[in-house]
């Protein structure tokens, strides 16, 4: 299994939802990722995983909270969202070490109405 | 700081052209590079990757060499077909506990028939 798995593809939400992305890998990568991309945009960084603890966060508003509940699988929690939030998000796992490839889902498809 | 800098796009070539996109890069250790490829409605691929000076990276007809003399990971294919429309995204990281992917602002190649 060489998989990321997103869940849900598209998320409809208002800006004062509370939802939750959800993201699993079943490769034994101990290094989880989100990514934030806008349009015609690359992905940009938002919060890594090693080993199920966090160890980045760019600076990311606290309206977004992530957690790694073990090491296959990784949630980002949503709460009063802004419609500039509207983006697709994506996750991604690597094994840690130089040179290792990140695997990235399909990504879910954020609309904060 | 660290940076890739990517050709602008789009790039539009028809059937069977031949394909450069080129990408310099800014680092201020020994990274790894990579050639991501976005296709419509989806997440990231890993196209190809070289670790060290002089390597040659290729995958489904496509290549790029690392060369450290010219900081540079240009992406090359002899032929392109119109199945290989995408954006092409260059990346580096230095790999070590957190495995954070440098991304270019991608090359959107459209091959006409």
């Amino acid at each position: 299994d060489t998989e990321v798995t997103q869940t849900p593809k598209h998320l409809v939400m208002g800006m004062t939802n509370k939802k939750s992305l959800k993201c699993e890998q079943h490769m034994g990568h101990r290094a989880m990722y989100w990514y934030k991309q806008k349009a015609k945009k690359p992905p940009e960084l938002m919060f890594v995983y090693s080993y199920e603890k966090l160890s980045i966060n760019e600076s990311v508003p606290s309206r977004f909270s992530p957690e790694c509940p073990n090491s296959s699988l990784l949630n980002l929690h949503l709460h009063a969202l802004q419609p500039e939030d509207s983006a697709l998000y994506l996750c991604a796992s690597s094994l840690l070490g130089q040179g290792e490839k990140l695997f990235f889902g399909s990504g879910t498809q954020l609309s904060v109405l | 700081g660290d940076s890739v800098t990517q050709m602008e796009g789009p790039v539009t070539l028809s059937e069977e052209a031949f394909l450069t996109i080129n990408c310099t890069y800014t680092a201020t250790g020994y990274p790894s590079l990579f050639w991501y490829v976005q296709y419509p409605g989806e997440g990231l691929q890993l196209l190809l990757k070289a670790t060290k000076a002089d390597d040659k990276g290729s995958n489904k007809g496509f290549e790029a060499t690392y060369r450290k003399e010219t900081t540079s990971f240009h992406l090359e294919k002899g032929s392109v077909q119109v199945s290989d429309s995408a954006v092409y995204f260059c990346a580096f990281n230095y790999g070590g506990a957190t495995n954070k992917l440098i991304f270019g602002t991608g090359t959107l190649l459209a091959v006409q028939p």
